[in-house]
């Protein structure tokens, strides 16, 4: 059974920093590429960075461009999200998601999803 | 960026009656290669994760009910509920997978009249 499963949200200062884990089971990890996709009630889903399968490219919103950096740990099975220089803007929930093929693919397996609060 | 449009915002429909959302992309996601449009449907529950619903702009995903379509090529997207039941009420979203930049649309809300 294909798991994914978030953790690391939480409340944060603007100008702050959080990392979020993605800790995932049930196919080959290395073998599908991984993205980060937060929900706001103001702005809907909104796809956040992605990951290659063998980490050979990463790629980012313009919205998280330079403050966010994403990894995946072959070793540990797990998928991160380093967010820096947080905005109020930022404050989602915040899900890891598999893609269905490792190039090109749609999200066919979603993580439960982590709350990050950026406010003072 | 490919902007990915959804049009209404929110309709109310009635229990059993047809429920039709659309979807228009800035740009083609059809890819002349495999013919294939890179074109999904998620449906969004609060609390939940979204759901997939349908890929290829029309393959409806394992387990999801019959009622569920999706048609449409190129730039231009229909997903239709054709007899709304009560679980169906969500946020629907079409996201495309043509460029490495992922982008959703805005969601088309989806009640009971």
């Amino acid at each position: 059974e294909v798991q994914l499963m978030e953790s690391g949200g939480g409340l944060v200062q603007p100008g702050g920093s959080l990392r979020l884990s993605c800790a995932v089971s049930g196919f080959t990890f290395s073998s599908y590429a991984l993205s980060w996709v937060r929900h706001s009630p103001k702005k809907g889903l909104e796809w956040v960075s992605r990951i290659t399968d063998s980490s050979s490219s990463t790629y980012y919103a313009d919205s998280v461009k330079g403050r966010f950096t994403i990894s995946r740990d072959s070793s540990k099975n797990t998928l991160y999200l380093q967010m820096n220089s947080l905005r109020v803007e930022d404050t989602a929930v915040y899900y890891c998601a598999k893609e269905s093929v490792a190039v090109m693919g749609y999200f066919d397996y979603w993580g439960q999803g982590t709350l990050v609060t950026v406010s003072s | 960026d490919i902007v990915m449009t959804q049009s209404p915002d929110s309709l109310a429909v009635s229990l059993g009656e047809r429920a039709t959302i659309n979807c228009k992309s800035s740009q083609t996601v059809l890819y002349s290669s495999s013919k294939k449009n890179y074109l999904a449907w998620y449906q969004h529950k609060p609390g939940q994760p979204p759901k997939l619903l349908m890929y290829w702009a029309s393959t409806r995903e394992s387990g999801v009910p019959d009622r569920f379509s999706g048609s449409g090529s190129g730039t231009d997207f229909t997903l239709t509920i054709s007899s709304l039941q009560a679980e169906d009420v969500a946020v629907y979203y079409c996201q495309q997978y043509y460029t490495t930049l992922r982008t959703f649309g805005q969601g088309t809300k989806v009640e009971i009249k």
